[in-house]
C-alpha cells in the first residue's frame, strides 16, 4: 500500500542553522509529493510540492527534491528562523487519481531558537 | 486564490450532545470534500470522502452513525459528530480535492 515515512521529531536548531527532515514514501506508479507546514493551533498549509520525479518544489527558501530512484523527498532549508518553527507534514497523493486524498507522514515538529 | 472555510474553529460541549461542523468553499465549487481527523502530536488520519449529492465513503473503522457527513451543495460539506464522548475529542480538518486547500480546522472538546 502508500505510505509516508518521515523523521521522527522534535528537530531543535539555532537560528540560521541548516535544516533537512527526511521523507520516504511507499507507493504504486508515480505520486505527486507535497509538503505541509502546520503552525500552533492553525490548520495546514501547502509549502511546496513536486509531481514528477527529479522535479523540486521550493517556496519561503524551503526546497525538496523529488528522487524516484530512492523513494524519498527530504525537505532542506539553508537558513531557517524563529518563525519557522511549526509541525511539518510529508504527504502523498497518487498521480493517476487527483481527486483522491492525501497520505500523510507523521509529522516532524521543528523549533527554532534565537 | 481558492479558499476553504471552516468553522466553528473551536467548540466545547457537554457529553451527549451534537456537534456540526460546516466546511465551504468561498470561490470554487468542490464536488469532493475531505474530513481529517488529528490527534495531539499525531498526523491526520483520513476519516471519509464527501461527495456532492451522494453518500459520503467512510476508511474503515470509522463509525458512519457516529460521523454523519452531508454534501447537499458544490460548496458546502457538514461533519456531524452525533452524541459526542470525551474520546471524540479532537481536531477536525477538512479539505476540498480540487484544488486541495485546506480549512483552518475545528478543535473539538468534549466534556
Amino acid at each position: 500500500g502508500n505510505s509516508v515515512t518521515q523523521m521522527e521529531g522534535p528537530v531543535t536548531l539555532s537560528e540560521e542553522a541548516f535544516l533537512t527532515i527526511n521523507c520516504t514514501y511507499t507507493a504504486t506508479g508515480y505520486p505527486s509529493l507535497f509538503w505541509y507546514v502546520q503552525y500552533p493551533g492553525e490548520g495546514l498549509q501547502l509549502l511546496l510540492k513536486a509531481t514528477k520525479a527529479d522535479d523540486k518544489g521550493s517556496n519561503k527558501g524551503f526546497e525538496a527534491t523529488y528522487r524516484k530512484e530512492t523513494t524519498s523527498f527530504h525537505l532542506e532549508k539553508g537558513s531557517v528562523q524563529v518563525s519557522d518553527s511549526a509541525v511539518y507534514f510529508c504527504a502523498l497523493r497518487r498521480a493517476s487519481q487527483a481527486g483522491t486524498a492525501l497520505i500523510f507522514g507523521k509529522g516532524t515538529t521543528l523549533s527554532v531558537s534565537s | 486564490g481558492a479558499v476553504v472555510s471552516q468553522h466553528p474553529s473551536w467548540v466545547i460541549c457537554k457529553s451527549g450532545t451534537s456537534v456540526k461542523i460546516e466546511c465551504r468553499s468561498l470561490d470554487f465549487q468542490a464536488t469532493t470534500m475531505f474530513w481529517y481527523r488529528q490527534f495531539p502530536k499525531q498526523s491526520l488520519m483520513l476519516m471519509a470522502t464527501s461527495n456532492e449529492g451522494s453518500k459520503a465513503t467512510y476508511e474503515q473503522g470509522v463509525e458512519k452513525d457516529k460521523f454523519l457527513i452531508n454534501h447537499a451543495s458544490l460548496t458546502l460539506s457538514t461533519l456531524t459528530v452525533t452524541s459526542a464522548h470525551p474520546e471524540d475529542s479532537s481536531f477536525y480538518i477538512c479539505s476540498a480535492s480540487q484544488p486541495q486547500h485546506f480549512g483552518d480546522g475545528t478543535r473539538l472538546s468534549i466534556l
